[in-house]
């Protein structure tokens, strides 16, 4: 059962859109959310985290916009650019237990020059 | 700042051997170490969670006897791959975070191919 989902699978937009990415969770408990950014051959990098007291987060042309009441939760990447085309995955904790963190599948994101 | 390293970044070894692979981290106290297998079909798995002065937890279908962990002080890990087969292919991710902090910030990971 998976118990983070993620939409698309892959999507491709061209520079200077803004890319939305998916995500959607199971477990009520979950109230912090990270996202991390993959490129290939390397490990994820943290890019942005929200928690569930909050319905918005931004940073650098990264934001997070979260639904407690819907469970899901999106990741919008402002003017993208080449540099960003990588896999985004959304991944959801308890903060009183984050030490186990529970990964979407992913989405890889393209952007084309 | 805050990073991880591990190393090898890859490795190949014969099925049927064993390889060890190690986490470092830099700038913080690991207090938790989080060892994770990425695959294409698996997405993350999670092998186990050690965090100093506790005993190591594995996950469902990980057992100590196939992956045994070390975790000796606040900023190395080690983990080994028992008796390799094809199955155990992957990327081998270590996750570690400080006490009181919920970032859990990833190494490269270690990309193991058995032979």
């Amino acid at each position: 059962q998976q118990q983070v989902r993620q939409s698309p699978q892959s999507l491709t937009v061209w520079e200077g859109e803004t890319a939305i990415l998916n995500c959607s969770y199971e477990n009520s408990a979950f109230d912090y959310f990270p996202w991390y950014q993959q490129f290939p051959g390397e490990g994820p990098a943290l890019l942005i985290a929200i928690r569930s007291v909050s319905d918005k987060k931004e940073d650098g042309g990264f934001t997070i916009f979260f639904n407690k009441r819907e469970k899901n939760l999106s990741l919008h990447i402002k003017d993208s650019q080449p540099g960003d085309s990588a896999t985004y995955f959304c991944a959801a904790s308890e903060t009183s237990n984050t030490d186990k963190v529970v990964f979407g599948t992913g989405t890889r994101l393209q952007v084309s020059p | 700042g805050a990073l991880v390293y591990q190393y090898p970044r890859r490795t190949i070894c014969k099925s049927g051997t064993s390889m060890r692979m190690e986490c470092q981290a830099v700038g913080f106290q690991a207090t938790s170490v989080a060892w994770y297998r990425q695959s294409p079909q698996k997405t993350f798995e999670l092998i186990a969670l050690s965090t100093v002065n506790s005993a190591i937890k594995y996950e469902q279908n990980f057992t100590q006897e196939k992956f045994p962990i070390s975790h000796p002080n606040l900023s190395f890990s080690s983990m080994t791959v028992l008796n390799a087969y094809l199955e155990d292919r992957g990327l081998y991710l270590c996750g570690a975070r400080d006490w009181g902090v919920y970032e859990q910030y990833f190494g490269p990971g270690t990309r193991l191919t058995v032979l």
